[in-house]
C-alpha cells in the first residue's frame, strides 16, 4: 500500500530564513513523488517532481527536494523564504505501476506561514 | 505546461437543485481525469476516476447517484452534484494526467444554501 505522511501540519518562518517541509512516504513500488502548492481557493501548482532520475530535484521559485530511499523521505526546502511562499503545500506519491495514468495519494498538507 | 480548465470557479445553488462542473484539458487529450473534494483546511480526497467512453470508478463511500460523472470526450469530463444539500458544500478540483505529471483545474467552490 502507498501512503504519504507530512510530519508538520503548520510551519512558521521569518522572511529570509530557510524553509523545511517534511514528507515521508510508503510505497511497495518505485514511486513518483511530487510537491504541489495551493494558494487559498486556488487549484494546485506543481513545484517539483521526482521520477527516478536525479535524487536532488530542483523546482520553481527556488524550491528543491531530495529523494532519500533509505529514509523514505522527500523533504522540501528553500534557502530563503519569501512572503509570497505562504500557502498550503502537499506532498504527493504516485506508484509507478499505475501505467498510463497516475492515481495520486496526497499527504494531509502543511500550511506555511511567513512572517516579516 | 499543459492546462486544465475548470468551470465555474464558484457557484451558489439552492438545496435540492443540481449543479454541473466542467473540467477541460485545453491542449492535450486525457482519457482519464480525476475528481477530488477538499474540505476547509484539509487535504484532497479522491472521489472518482473519470474514464473517457466508459463508467467512472468511484472511491469507497462516494455516492455515484449523487455525484454523476460523464467523460464524453477526450478533453471534457463533467461532475454533476444532484439534489445538492448544504453538506455538499465544498471545494471540488479536477485533474488530468499527461504522464508522469498531473495537471489540476483551478477548483470550484460550491455553496449550497
Amino acid at each position: 500500500a502507498q501512503s504519504v505522511t507530512q510530519l508538520d501540519s503548520h510551519v512558521s518562518v521569518s522572511e529570509g530564513t530557510p524553509v523545511l517541509l517534511r514528507c515521508n512516504y510508503s510505497s511497495s513500488y518505485s514511486p513518483s513523488l511530487f510537491w504541489y502548492v495551493q494558494h487559498p481557493n486556488k487549484g494546485l501548482q506543481l513545484l517539483l517532481k521526482y521520477t527516478s532520475a536525479a535524487t536532488l530535484v530542483k523546482g520553481i521559485n527556488g524550491f528543491e527536494a531530495e529523494f532519500k530511499k533509505s529514509e523514505t523521505s522527500f523533504h522540501l526546502t528553500k534557502p530563503s523564504a519569501h512572503m509570497s511562499d505562504a500557502a498550503e503545500y502537499f506532498c504527493v506519491v504516485s506508484p509507478s505501476f499505475s501505467g498510463g495514468y497516475n492515481k495520486l495519494i496526497f499527504g494531509a498538507g502543511t500550511r506555511l506561514a511567513v512572517h516579516p | 505546461g499543459a492546462v486544465v480548465s475548470q468551470h465555474p470557479s464558484w457557484v451558489i445553488c439552492k438545496s435540492g437543485t443540481s449543479v454541473k462542473i466542467e473540467c477541460r484539458s485545453l491542449d492535450f487529450q486525457a482519457t482519464t481525469m480525476f475528481w477530488y473534494r477538499q474540505f476547509p483546511k484539509q487535504s484532497l480526497m479522491l472521489m472518482a476516476t473519470s474514464n473517457e467512453g466508459s463508467k467512472a470508478t468511484y472511491e469507497q463511500g462516494v455516492e455515484k447517484d449523487k455525484f454523476l460523472i460523464n467523460h464524453a470526450s477526450l478533453t471534457l469530463s463533467t461532475l454533476t452534484v444532484t439534489s445538492a444539500h448544504p453538506e455538499d458544500s465544498s471545494f471540488y478540483i479536477c485533474s488530468a494526467t499527461l504522464v508522469p505529471e498531473a495537471f489540476f483545474g483551478q477548483g470550484t467552490r460550491l455553496t449550497v444554501v
